[in-house]
């Protein structure tokens, strides 16, 4: 079985400065990882993903994250933040588990960006 | 690519009533779709696998008879709400797994729709 926490479920920060949101996850498996953000009464967009090969990886709209296996963490930065990116962020496991994928979600992280 | 809708985007329902929402993969096939169900101010939460042209696979607490699953074709998924009640009120979001493209198979990426927002009264 496999888990995601998302330690922080509102990150207030000021237009411009730089953010992260963190993930940590739990595994028996290999497992692939991903971050998507939800603006308010829509569905999920994949920002970025990580499934093998150099550990940063970069998204869409400014955004990276790093994976670290040791620390089991996948944390999601932005050097610079804009008022557009105030949304839900959700951090997902992919794991294969009785022959089928099967993705866990966390519980998410309200970014919001001050003027 | 790997683009998918949902249809309705918002639905109102009196109790005791049935609520159709569809699911569809426009520019691929998906042989594999997900349901997902999510609380206010809470994540998602499987529902059910959707298997193209055999029975969905439920998670565990997901009543079968209440939320009915339908794979009929390669590119759309149905999810019923039968007899739905305010406690069923949340919002549902489906997904399927993006194509590998020339190689065949599928990633273990998944795009999802937009939701659909289902109030009963």
């Amino acid at each position: 079985a496999q888990s995601v926490t998302q330690l922080d479920s509102q990150v207030p920060v000021f237009e411009e400065a730089p953010v992260e949101l963190r993930c940590n996850y739990s595994s028996s498996v290999s497992v692939y990882l991903f971050w998507y953000v939800q603006y308010p009464n829509q569905g999920l967009q994949l920002l970025l993903k990580y499934l093998s090969g150099s550990t940063l990886v970069k998204g869409i709209n400014g955004f990276e994250a790093e994976f670290n296996k040791s620390q089991t963490s996948f944390h999601l930065r932005k050097p610079s933040v804009h008022i557009s990116d105030t949304a839900e962020y959700f951090c997902a496991v992919s794991a294969h588990s009785g022959g089928y994928q099967k993705v866990t979600f966390g519980t998410g992280t309200k970014l919001q960006v001050i003027p | 690519g790997a683009v998918v809708s949902q249809h309705p985007s918002r639905v109102i329902c009196k109790s005791g009533t049935s609520v159709k929402i569809e699911c569809r993969s426009l520019d691929f096939q998906a042989t594999t779709m997900f349901w997902y169900r999510q609380f206010p101010k809470k994540s998602l939460m499987l529902m059910a696998t959707s298997n193209e042209g055999s029975k969905a696979t439920y998670e565990q607490g997901v009543e079968k008879d209440k939320f009915l699953i339908n794979h009929a074709s390669l590119t759309l998924s149905t999810l019923t709400v039968t007899s739905a009640h305010p406690e069923d009120s949340s919002f549902y979001i489906c997904s399927a797994r993006a194509p590998r493209g020339k190689t065949g198979g599928f990633t273990d990426t998944q795009y999802f729709g937009p939701g659909t927002r289902l109030t009963v009264l």
